[in-house]
């Protein structure tokens, strides 16, 4: 089982909200992790988005508007990027990320549509 | 403005070595960790390698333990990856990104690996 998964694809409509997952794999506690979110366009290298631990412990790329947030759901042992008011310009590849056992670890990421 | 710039990329048989370059500008380049990470083509985000800001802390994924090697100069404000005994499967784009966060990415460099 992946150290992180998230679901390969996903669509919303322009204006409207995505709720991008991230679940950590069984016996890791996302409650003791940051979850990090990257946005990788066609041909781009990956953008660091924000990182989120709890809501005094979170930080926004520098740019990044404030539309893009993160969460934690325990009940679900996932981290969430939020997406609000959604812009044709947001379709990307998303990565979620944590650091596990002195290693970095990276989500299978997730291809947003804006339809 | 921050800026990481890889070179040293191109096509390489099984078996050889190549050597990539990561300079960076815009920070103060001593006082961030580096990363190494790659995407094969039309494939997710793998990350390689970290280093520290003095160099006293290095990590590899186990995929390249023991063939490849991170290495830094901060006087020439520069990362290294050293890469031996390549394989088909190390073919891929090469990020290096600042700081434990990934907050900041080059444009990457192709590895081919080819006969």
């Amino acid at each position: 089982q992946a150290v992180l998964t998230q679901p390969s694809s996903l669509s919303a409509s322009p204006g409207a909200s995505a709720s991008l997952t991230c679940t950590l794999r069984s016996g890791i506690n996302v409650g003791t992790y940051r979850i990090y979110w990257y946005q990788q366009k066609p041909g781009s290298p990956p953008q660091y988005l924000l990182s989120y631990k709890s809501d005094s412990d979170k930080q926004q790329g520098s740019g990044v508007p404030s539309r893009f947030s993160g969460s934690k759901d325990a009940s679900a042992n996932a981290g969430i990027l939020l997406i609000s008011g959604l812009q044709s310009e947001d379709e990307a590849d998303y990565y979620c990320m944590i650091w596990h056992s002195s290693a970095v670890v990276f989500g299978g990421g997730s291809k947003l549509t804006v339809l | 403005e921050v800026q990481l710039v890889e070179s040293g990329g191109g096509l390489v048989q099984p078996g050889g070595s190549l050597r990539l370059s990561c300079a960076a500008s815009g920070f103060t380049f001593s006082s961030y960790s580096m990363n190494w990470v790659r995407q094969s083509p039309g494939k997710g985000l793998e990350w390689i390698s970290y280093v520290s800001s003095g160099s006293s802390s290095i990590y590899y994924a186990d995929s390249v333990k023991g063939r490849f090697t991170i290495s830094r100069d901060n006087a020439k404000n520069s990362v290294y990856l050293q890469m031996n005994s390549l394989r088909a499967d190390d073919a891929a784009v090469y990020y290096c990104a600042r700081n434990a966060d990934l907050d900041y990415w080059g444009q990457g460099a192709l590895v081919t690996v080819s006969s």
